[in-house]
């Protein structure tokens, strides 16, 4: 079982630069969302979908896009990558969002350094 | 808002000693809660879940039982073992329609030998 997949794992950019970050998942699972992970700030969510068309912010949208063309995949762009966004990034998914006791399944995540 | 508070790390143990990590909560709804774990270079797994009041979750000798009086989710194992080194995050889900994990801050746990 693939489960969700992320790519790259390790990535290097200059300022400016833009990217994507590239999650799918083979559960067919409903719900996804992208975390960013900061030494001493936890896990903070950027944008969350709950079907293919639906997106919404998190509690840290600003320098990121998504889409969700499809139910598999929620890819996340960089639109000019600024060196606060050196992170390590999670994609998750859940089967149901609106259900409570959904567990969350997360990717390797992928480092990604601004310089 | 919902937010999740976690003892500050990092822990350092010796093998076999006992672990407690301590997880408080504010909700707007009923929460379910949820341990998960970061292993090196690892994505988070979930390590236990408990959905309503006094449940206990477990998992490969950890347990965290669900405290509704005290807002609390504490997570513990008598003996820990070198291999539970990890980043621990206590989390919840709210039961008030909301789709998004709030995580606490993470604690790391280094078990020596």
């Amino acid at each position: 079982n693939a489960g969700v997949t992320q790519t790259p794992k390790f990535q290097v950019l200059k300022t400016g630069q833009s990217m994507t970050l590239q999650c799918a998942q083979d559960m067919n699972h409903e719900y996804m969302s992208w975390y960013r992970q900061d030494p001493g700030m936890g896990l903070r969510l950027i944008h969350y979908s709950v079907g293919a068309g639906i997106t919404d912010q998190g509690e840290v949208p600003n320098g990121y896009n998504v889409s969700r063309s499809t139910t598999e995949d929620f890819p996340l762009r960089l639109l000019s990558a600024a060196p606060s966004q050196t992170s390590v990034y999670f994609c998750a998914s859940s089967l149901q969002g609106k259900v409570r006791n959904t567990e969350a399944f997360f990717g390797q995540g992928t480092r990604l350094t601004v310089v | 808002g919902d937010s999740v508070t976690q003892m500050e790390g990092p822990v350092t143990l010796s093998e076999e000693a006992f672990l407690t990590i301590n997880c408080t909560y504010t909700a707007t709804g009923y929460p379910s809660l949820f341990w998960y774990v970061q292993y090196p270079g690892e994505g988070l797994q979930l390590l236990l879940k408990a959905t309503k009041a006094d449940d206990k979750g477990s998992n490969k000798g950890f347990e965290a039982t669900y405290r509704k009086e005290t807002t609390s989710f504490h997570l513990e194992k008598g003996s820990v073992q070198v291999s539970d080194s990890a980043v621990y995050f206590c989390a919840l889900r709210s039961g008030a329609g909301s789709y998004q994990l709030t995580f606490g801050k993470g604690t790391k746990l280094s078990v020596i030998p």
